[in-house]
This record gives structure tokens, sequence and C-alpha cells, in this order.
């Protein structure tokens, strides 16, 4: 079973920041916290990780909190392409760690 | 560009054959590799875990005879719907991890092959 909740959908206007929720509140301490998102008929991209400290790529921004039972993805100006479901995944990373993937969250930007 | 290609992309097949999807990993060798199913508006459903040069594991539920994995090589695991069947039409996608970027490895996906048995 995953190990995290989220939204069923949201919605954000072109432009604003996203800012995607997810509770893993029985993350083990070697777990780290990941990010992916589907658009309709790909496979999943993955777009950012961590473990405890907040972190920052191209793409979006993680901010995970202090106890790390729950974190943030924020997409910083958001974008029509940016309409997918995101994943959020709590996995540790040795070569044969398996993803479980929850129902995640349907984001929808409108312009 | 895509570390991770599967082929092919759609794949249309009468029920009762036999159809393999073959998964690569591009400019990096992966001893494991997974295998996902995703029916319409469904989350994706871990089916196996294909580990070069031994067998596959398998997720509890799914048929280890019917869905056959092999991964012979560093490069690539190709995954057999046998004797397919209507109910077996899905997308099926495959993943890897990168290791190359450091001690935690992105896991990169397919871009999915689209089974319809008819």
């Amino acid at each position: 079973d995953a190990k995290t909740t989220q939204p069923t959908s949201m919605d954000c206007a072109e432009g604003r920041a996203a800012n995607l929720p997810c509770n893993h509140s029985t993350i083990s301490g070697n777990e780290y916290v990941y990010w992916y998102r589907q658009i309709h008929s790909q496979g999943p991209q993955y777009i950012i990780h961590g473990l405890k400290n907040n972190e920052t790529n191209e793409m979006a921004s993680l901010i995970i909190t202090e106890d790390r039972k729950s974190s943030t993805l924020i997409l910083p100006h958001a974008t029509l392409r940016d309409t997918a479901v995101y994943y959020c995944i709590v996995t540790g990373v040795q070569g044969a760690q398996k993803l479980v993937f929850g129902q995640g969250t349907r984001l929808t930007i409108n312009p | 560009g895509a570390v991770v290609s599967q082929h092919p992309s759609r794949v249309i097949c009468k029920s009762g054959t036999s159809v393999k999807i073959e998964c690569r990993s591009l400019d990096f060798q992966a001893t494991t590799m997974f295998w996902y199913r995703q029916f319409p508006k469904q989350s994706l459903m871990l089916m196996a875990t294909s580990n070069e040069g031994s067998k596959a594991t398998y997720e509890q539920g799914v048929e280890k005879d019917k869905f056959l994995i092999n991964h012979a090589s560093l490069t690539l695991s190709t995954l057999t719907v046998t004797s397919a069947h209507p109910e077996d039409s899905s997308f099926y996608i495959c993943s890897a991890r990168d290791w190359r970027g450091g001690n935690t490895g992105e896991l990169f996906f397919g871009e999915g092959s689209r089974l319809t048995v008819l």
C-alpha cells in the first residue's frame, strides 16, 4: 500500500504558484520523499526528491516539515503544461527499492 | 532526452496471441527494472521487479506464467503477455534507476506501451 496521502484534485490559475501537499506520517528515517508527475498517456516524469532538507531544482521546490511527516511540492509559476497527476512517493533508495504509487493529485492549471 | 525507452509504444493484437514489450535503459546499466500497469483513470500498479540474471519478483496477485519477464542484460528487460485477452488491455510502463547522479538514484520511466487486445 502507498504510504502517502494526497488530495484527489486541485486547481490553480496560470502564472500562480501551485502548492501540492502530501502527508507521509509513517515515513522512516532512511526513506526519501519523491515527486513524479504523469501527463495523460505518458510515463511518469521525475520532478524532485529529498530526505529532510528543502530542495529546489529547475522544475520545482520541495518543502519537507521538520518532523518529516508531510511535504509540499511547489511549482512557482504554473503553466498550462503543468496540468497532470502528481504523485508523492516515499521510498528507500537501494537498487531494488520499488516505488509504490498512490492515487496522486490531479492538478488542473486554468488560464 | 529519454533515459529509459520502451518498444512498441502501441500494439494491437488478437485474443490468444502473445505480445512482447521491451524496456531499455539508455547510457546506463540497470540491474533492476520495474514493470507497472495502469488502467484508465487509475494509478500505476507495480507488477514485478525484474532482476538481471535471475528470476523476476512478482507482486501479489500477478500471474508469473501470464506475464513473463526476462532481464537478460544490464540494459534490457522484456515483458511478454502470454495468451493475451481483452482484460489484459492496459498501459504497461517500465522503469529503471540511474545511479550516475550519486547515491540517491533517480527512477526513470519509459514512455509506456499501450496494449489493446481485440
